[in-house]
């Protein structure tokens, strides 16, 4: 079983809105991932979680917080977005977060900042 | 640093056309190179990977051939259905980091 899900798979939220997603993942890996992804273009790495700690921060601003509870839970904590945080979120996984390692994607949850 | 050049897109191809997408690499140490495919409204799928060089990678009539002496991985398919309409995107795994293309759109015509 090579799947990442995550929900929402769409959400709408105006700026003033808290709101979380949610991505899961039962193969056992231990590197996570937080994609960006507006429409034509090819996904952006925000995150990167090793072993339940964070280890790569794309400079991504402070309103996107990543959170890791366990190996197979990521969440992002969403607040005081702006409308040009609209896009698609991915989620993906790999084994380790070595080099070679294949990431694996989840369906993504398209947000809409109002 | 490390990059991937692509192919730009879109593509537009009669079914049962063949299929080539451009993909160069260029990278400092001897990285894993992927395919992966996004369909309309998804995620992105793993396509097929190839993790050295010579290495041919292949899944559901797509081929790409790991190539160090030209730093290529280009994206074969002998006879595209109209299924295969998605983005396309070449990737290049070094270090812990995931090198993207720019993406190529094919569109399949009945």
């Amino acid at each position: 079983d090579t799947e990442v899900t995550q929900t929402p798979k769409h959400l709408v939220m105006g700026m003033t809105n808290k709101k979380s997603l949610k991505c899961e993942q039962h193969m056992g890996h231990r590197a996570m991932y937080w994609y960006k992804q507006k429409a034509k273009k090819p996904p952006e790495l925000m995150f990167v979680y090793s072993y339940e700690k964070l280890s790569i921060n794309e400079s991504v601003p402070s309103r996107f917080s990543p959170e890791c509870p366990n190996s197979s839970l990521l969440n992002l904590h969403l607040h005081a977005l702006q409308p040009e945080d609209s896009a698609l979120y991915l989620c993906a996984s790999s084994q380790v977060g070595l080099a070679g390692d294949t990431q694996y994607f989840g369906p993504g949850t398209r947000l809409t900042v109002l | 640093g490390d990059s991937v050049t692509q192919m730009e897109g879109p593509v537009t191809l009669s079914e049962e056309a063949f299929l080539t997408i451009n993909c160069t690499y260029t990278a400092t140490g001897y990285p894993s190179l992927f395919w992966y495919v996004q369909y309309p409204g998804e995620g992105l799928q793993l396509l097929l990977k190839a993790t050295k060089a010579d290495d041919k990678g292949s899944n559901k009539g797509f081929e790409a051939t790991y190539r160090k002496e030209t730093t290529s991985f280009h994206l074969e398919k002998g006879s595209v259905q109209v299924s295969d309409s998605a983005v396309y995107f070449c990737a290049l795994s070094s270090g812990n980091q995931f090198y993207f293309g720019t993406g190529t759109s094919l569109t399949v015509i009945p």
